[in-house]
């Protein structure tokens, strides 16, 4: 089966650095995506990792390890307009093509 | 300009009838997909589809049907059948010719029974 784990909240200070952990048991797995949802919108996309290692866009960094079956999210700056849902999201390959699994996301609350 | 568009944003259904939400793209996407999402809980995909006239169903097909007679649309009926249809909707698609494509989502419809 597929399973996705990622802590239900947490909360940091702005300018901070914050890390979203999460861990998946998935078979077929063929990559890893982090997206961000602010409450009542869609999710926007922010990494993705397929091999093993840390992925940098700007203030957002991905790390990946299939051995370990972890990945987090690493959050640096922080602004109080990242507070919002953090899904973490596995890549499984299957017969009728890709789907992602999602975890229950992490919500983030980043006060003054 | 490109995008995914979700229509209505909010729909309320009466018991035992059946409801249509449109989801539309333009970004010449080959993959389009359902998911579902209730408070507190991820995404969980309802059916998806890689190519016209072709659909698999998700994690939670029950209750719902779609059909891919166009690449740009992608329709969701819940059915009656769907006992506890009140829920957030979202629309994404994406490329289908390599894997770390990322999905881009619609800005979703809420859909409550009345």
């Amino acid at each position: 089966g597929q399973n996705i784990d990622q802590p239900t909240e947490m909360t940091a200070t702005e300018g901070a650095i914050v890390q979203i952990n999460c861990t998946y048991q998935t078979s077929g797995f063929n990559g890893l995506f982090w997206y961000q949802q602010h409450a009542g919108e869609a999710p926007t996309f922010l990494s993705y990792n397929v091999l093993d290692g840390l992925e940098e866009k700007g203030r957002f960094s991905s790390f990946l390890s299939r051995s370990k079956g972890y990945s987090y999210l690493l959050l640096k700056e922080l602004q109080m307009k990242d507070s919002a849902s953090y899904l973490c999201a596995g890549m499984i390959l299957t017969g009728g093509g890709n789907k992602l699994t999602f975890g229950t996301g992490t919500q983030l609350k980043v006060e003054l | 300009d490109g995008g995914i568009t979700q229509s209505p944003k909010y729909l309320f259904r009466k018991e035992g009838q059946n409801v249509t939400l449109s989801c539309e793209q333009n970004l010449n996407h080959d993959a389009m997909y359902w998911y579902r999402q209730d408070p507190g809980q991820g995404l969980r995909l309802i059916y998806y589809s890689q190519i016209v006239n072709d659909f698999q169903k998700g994690d939670i097909a029950e209750g719902y049907s779609v059909s891919r007679e166009k690449k740009e649309s992608f329709p969701l009926t819940v059915t009656s059948a769907q006992k506890n249809p009140t829920a957030f909707y979202l629309c994404a698609s994406s490329r289908a010719d390599n894997a770390n494509q990322p999905q881009h989502f619609g800005d979703g419809t809420r859909l409550s029974i009345l």
